[in-house]
C-alpha cells in the first residue's frame, strides 16, 4: 500500500516560517494536498494540487514540490496556525492516502 | 450555507451494527463523489470508503472490506455508511468528505463519534 511520510512535529516562533515535508514513492508524479486540523475541530483543506490555495485560505500558506517531497510552508506563522497538518495524495491502488500528521507548535 | 452534517454515531457493542449519515446542504450531492474518513482517538486520518456521484461505483479500504457499505440518496442529499460486525478498533470519529479534482476533499463535516465496546 502507498505511504506518505511526515515529521511528527515542527516548532516555530510567532512570525517565523514553518515548513512541513511529506515524502512518498513517486509523489512528484501525483498531486499533494494539505489539511489543517485545529484541536477539537474538523480538518480544513489548505492546499490542493500541490500548490493551489482554496478560496478563504490566507496567503501565508503555500505549497511546493521537489522530487518526491511535497512541502507546506507557513510564512509569518500566527498562534492560530497551531494545529495538526496532514498531507494527502491519491494513489490508483490505495485511493486516498494520508500521512500520519505533523503537529505544528507555535512557541 | 455549504456544509456537511454527520449523525447517527453512538455506543455499540462489538459485533453489532450502526448506520451513520451525512446530510449535505447548500449544494447538490449528486454533483460530487463522496468519502468517509475516520479518526481514532488521538490518531491520524484514515480514508475508509468512497462512492461515485451516481452511486454506481463504491470502494472500501481493506480494514473495512466485507463489513461496511457506503451508499447515497441523491434525492435526499444524504450519504450513508452501514457498519456491521463492528470491532473495538473501529472506535473513531467518522467524517464525511466531499471529493474534488478526483484527488482530495474540499469540504469536511463536523464528524460523529462511534464507540465500540467489548
Amino acid at each position: 500500500s502507498y505511504e506518505l511520510t511526515q515529521p511528527p512535529s515542527v516548532s516555530v516562533s510567532p512570525g517565523q516560517t514553518a515548513s512541513i515535508t511529506c515524502s512518498g514513492d513517486k509523489l512528484g508524479d501525483k498531486y499533494a494536498s494539505w489539511h489543517q486540523q485545529r484541536p477539537g475541530q474538523s480538518p480544513v483543506l489548505v492546499i490542493y494540487q500541490t500548490t493551489k490555495r482554496p478560496s478563504g485560505i490566507p496567503e501565508r500558506f503555500s505549497g511546493s514540490s521537489s522530487g518526491n517531497t511535497a512541502t507546506l510552508t507557513i510564512s509569518g506563522t500566527q498562534a492560530m496556525d497551531e494545529a495538526d497538518y496532514y498531507c494527502q495524495a491519491w494513489d490508483s491502488s490505495s485511493l486516498y492516502v494520508f500521512g500520519r500528521g505533523t503537529k505544528v507548535t507555535v512557541l | 450555507q455549504v456544509q456537511l452534517v454527520e449523525s447517527g454515531g453512538g455506543l455499540v457493542k462489538a459485533g453489532g451494527s450502526l448506520r451513520v449519515s451525512c446530510a449535505a446542504s447548500g449544494f447538490s450531492l449528486s454533483n460530487y463523489y463522496m468519502s468517509w474518513i475516520r479518526q481514532a482517538p488521538g490518531k491520524g486520518l484514515e480514508w475508509i470508503s468512497h462512492i461515485s456521484n451516481s452511486g454506481s461505483a463504491t470502494y472500501l479500504a481493506d480494514s473495512v472490506q466485507g463489513r461496511f457499505t457506503i451508499s447515497r440518496d441523491n434525492g435526499k442529499n444524504l450519504l450513508y455508511l452501514q457498519m456491521n460486525s463492528l470491532r473495538v478498533e473501529d472506535t473513531a470519529v467518522y467524517y464525511c468528505g466531499r471529493a474534488v479534482e478526483q484527488d482530495t476533499f474540499d469540504l469536511w463535516g463536523q464528524g460523529t463519534l462511534v464507540t465500540v465496546s467489548s
